[in-house]
């Protein structure tokens, strides 16, 4: 199974400042066509997770500017520039190279 | 739009049954791998089973292996997960997932609670 491993697991943040996030695989997650099969997710309290990030850096719909995704292989970070209240959350990054799919610990975000 | 509204969860009594059920609506539901997808409370994520686009092929995790069984009825649109043999741990909230669609979808989830 590919193992994700995320850091930091808790980020305290105030508002206005930037964050980020890192998410390590225990190997590459760059499939045939040349994409990497990593995604970012959001899970608000009481809600189901939330895409933010499609194929390493590729920003969902709807999702504001702030946030950003990069890196390749097996070395990514998710980047929220100007962190607002609503970004609360624990933020989960997310394999489908293969099965299982397997998702890292989660790094809980708050408002310091 | 793609929606995936799950039903069936509930309270069960350690060594029950359950059956989840998952209803798809605005894609194709017939061409795309389909996944169920756990939370326990406080807890992260954890996948546990997948079915190909024409149920010829099912994967399951480990710790449901010979329990749990997904199926689909693409004429209804719907993806089902039968839970035997339930245990303590398999408490969570349940997830319908498709990672294919753009954009991939979540459903809201369904509670299986397994307690005496």
């Amino acid at each position: 199974d590919i193992v994700m491993t995320q850091s930091p697991l808790s980020l305290p943040v105030i508002p206005g400042e930037s964050a980020s996030i890192s998410c390590r695989s225990s190997r590459s997650l760059l499939n045939s066509n040349g994409y990497n099969s990593l995604f970012w997710y959001l899970q608000k309290p009481g809600q189901s997770p939330q895409l933010l990030i499609y194929l390493g850096s590729n920003r969902a719909s709807g999702v504001p500017d702030r946030f950003s995704g990069s890196g390749s292989g097996s070395d990514f970070t998710l980047k929220i520039s100007r962190v607002e209240a609503e970004d609360v959350g624990v933020y989960y990054c997310m394999q489908t190279l293969q099965t299982p799919i397997t998702f890292g610990q989660g790094t809980r975000l708050e408002i310091k | 739009e793609v929606q995936l509204v799950e039903s069936g969860g509930g309270l069960v009594l350690p060594g029950g049954s359950l059956r989840l059920s998952c209803a798809a609506s605005g894609f194709t539901f017939s061409s795309y791998f389909m996944h169920w997808v756990r939370q326990a409370p406080g807890k992260g994520l954890v996948w546990v089973s997948r079915i190909h686009a024409d149920g010829s092929d099912t994967t399951y995790a480990d710790s449901v292996k010979g329990r749990f069984t997904i199926s689909r009825d693409n004429a209804k649109n719907t993806l089902d997960l039968q839970m035997t043999s339930l245990r303590a741990e398999d408490t969570a909230v349940y997830y319908c997932v498709v990672l294919g669609t753009s954009p991939p979808a979540w459903g809201q989830g369904t509670l299986v609670t397994v307690s005496s």
